[in-house]
């Protein structure tokens, strides 16, 4: 079946502008997870949905990050004001369950670059 | 806190030979622990997970893991190495109880099989 895709794969943009990316999670995967990996390093948390809510978003690291997933399916992942240091791959993985024990499955990303 | 490291940045492995990836984590309880892959320009893929039971866990293309709770070690094993396993490899533990959704994932470990 289909996995986890995210759009678009790449994204390039100037600092100080908006940028939207898209996660559509595995058919049926109640969770779904928002995940930022740079250069060299593991994918760090940044958000948790079960179903439309935001359960977890601690990871979230300012006010210029913003996710929705308003129908329980697709999420999207809102930057405003980009920044530099916003360059990253973001990643969407989503699960059957939210739960300890279930396995995530992720998608290919988003490569985000702010010049 | 939750924490995983991976000591290494990279293992190289001669065609044929076994391998083995280090993983060790820190979290209160006891934890789930997982093992993705990332080839370039890809997404994580899933290889194996330990819940509960057996130490010895199996996974994807001939990959296996081994749960020591006394070392708090995972590391991730395949008796024959093959060129196709070059990649990265990251190791990722989640605590049980609620709140523990996000996945911490280690800084990787990058395979090197040379023919």
């Amino acid at each position: 079946g289909a996995g986890v895709s995210q759009t678009p794969s790449n994204k390039v943009t100037e600092k100080g502008k908006y940028v939207e990316l898209r996660c559509d999670p595995i058919s049926g995967h109640t969770a779904l997870y928002w995940y930022r990996q740079s250069l060299g390093q593991g994918p760090e948390f940044l958000i948790y949905f079960q179903g439309t809510g935001a359960a977890d978003d601690s990871g979230l690291p300012n006010d210029r990050f913003f996710a929705v997933r308003p129908e329980g399916s697709v999420s999207t992942l809102k930057i405003q004001r980009t920044e530099r240091g916003d360059s990253a791959v973001y990643l969407c993985a989503s699960s059957l369950e939210p739960g300890g024990a279930e396995t995530q499955y992720f998608g290919p990303g988003t490569r985000l670059l702010v010049l | 806190a939750q924490s995983v490291a991976q000591p290494e940045d990279q293992v190289n492995v001669a065609e044929g030979n076994p391998l083995t990836v280090k993983c060790t984590y820190s979290v209160s309880g006891n934890p789930y622990l997982f093992w993705y892959v990332q080839y370039p320009n890809r997404g994580l893929q899933f290889l194996l997970k330990y819940i509960t039971g057996d130490n010895l866990v199996k996974g994807s293309y001939g990959f296996e893991a081994e749960f020591n709770k006394s070392q708090t070690s995972f590391h991730l094993k395949k008796p024959s190495a093959l060129v196709s396993d070059s990649a990265l490899y990251f190791c990722a533990v989640r605590g049980r109880g609620g709140g523990y959704n996000k996945l911490i994932f280690g800084a990787g470990t990058r395979l090197a099989v040379h023919p």
